[in-house]
């Protein structure tokens, strides 16, 4: 079946632009979480979504991001005014629950390069 | 200091050798820890869940010390496509985050 998808794959953006990161979610997975990882390093949690509410946002390194959920499935992520910093691979997960019994299904991410 | 630790390696081992990699973790309310592998350029992947002492699949076994608050994965008769990184990964109860560590890098040579 459809696993979870990214788009775009790559994205390059200059400084100071903004950039907007899709995820579509395993159909019916209640809960929805975004990652970055920088190279070299494990994931780090940035967001996490159950239906379309947003239950965590504590990982958010600045106010420059903001995720939204609106009908509970495809899910943003938006980057204001890109820094080199943001540079990184983010990534998107799903389960159909939110504790750790439930087996979280992750996309190809999307690699962000700010230049 | 991290709150879950790996040595990131890399680990070279000759095929049919068996390797083994430590993790620790600083987060007492880390209840269930997991094993994911994440090979180059593309996403984590489940491996293997530990929710008690331990777990065992086939070549792949894991281990839970919690007095030590270590977890360990161990890869019997490696296999050339067993090389990735291997990434340690802690369930925190009191936040209800996955926490990952840095990740092991191991590379089977033929």
């Amino acid at each position: 079946g459809a696993g979870v998808s990214q788009s775009p794959r790559y994205k390059v953006a200059k400084r100071g632009q903004d950039v907007a990161l899709r995820c579509d979610p395993i159909s019916g997975h209640v809960s929805l979480f975004w990652y970055q990882q920088a190279l070299g390093q494990g994931p780090e949690f940035l967001t996490y979504f159950q239906n379309e509410a947003q239950l965590d946002k504590s990982g958010l390194p600045s106010d420059r991001f903001f995720a939204e959920r609106p009908e509970g499935s495809v899910s943003t992520l938006k980057i204001q005014r890109t820094q080199q910093e943001d540079s990184a691979v983010y990534l998107c997960a799903s389960s159909l629950g939110g504790s750790e019994f439930y087996e979280q299904y992750f996309g190809p991410g999307t690699r962000l390069t700010v230049t | 200091r991290k709150e879950v630790e790996q040595d990131p390696g890399p680990f070279n081992v000759p095929e049919g050798a068996t390797v083994a990699f430590n993790c620790t973790y600083s987060n007492s309310a880390s209840q269930s820890f997991f094993w994911y592998r994440q090979d180059c350029r593309k996403e984590p992947k489940l491996l293997m869940s530990v929710y008690s002492s331990g777990n065992e699949d086939g070549r792949f076994t894991a281990q839970l010390n919690r007095a030590s608050q270590y977890i360990s994965l161990l890869i019997r008769d490696s296999k050339l496509s067993d090389s990735a990184t291997y990434l340690c990964v802690g369930y925190s109860s009191n936040t209800g985050k996955l926490i990952f560590g840095q990740g092991t890098t191991l590379q089977v040579k033929p």
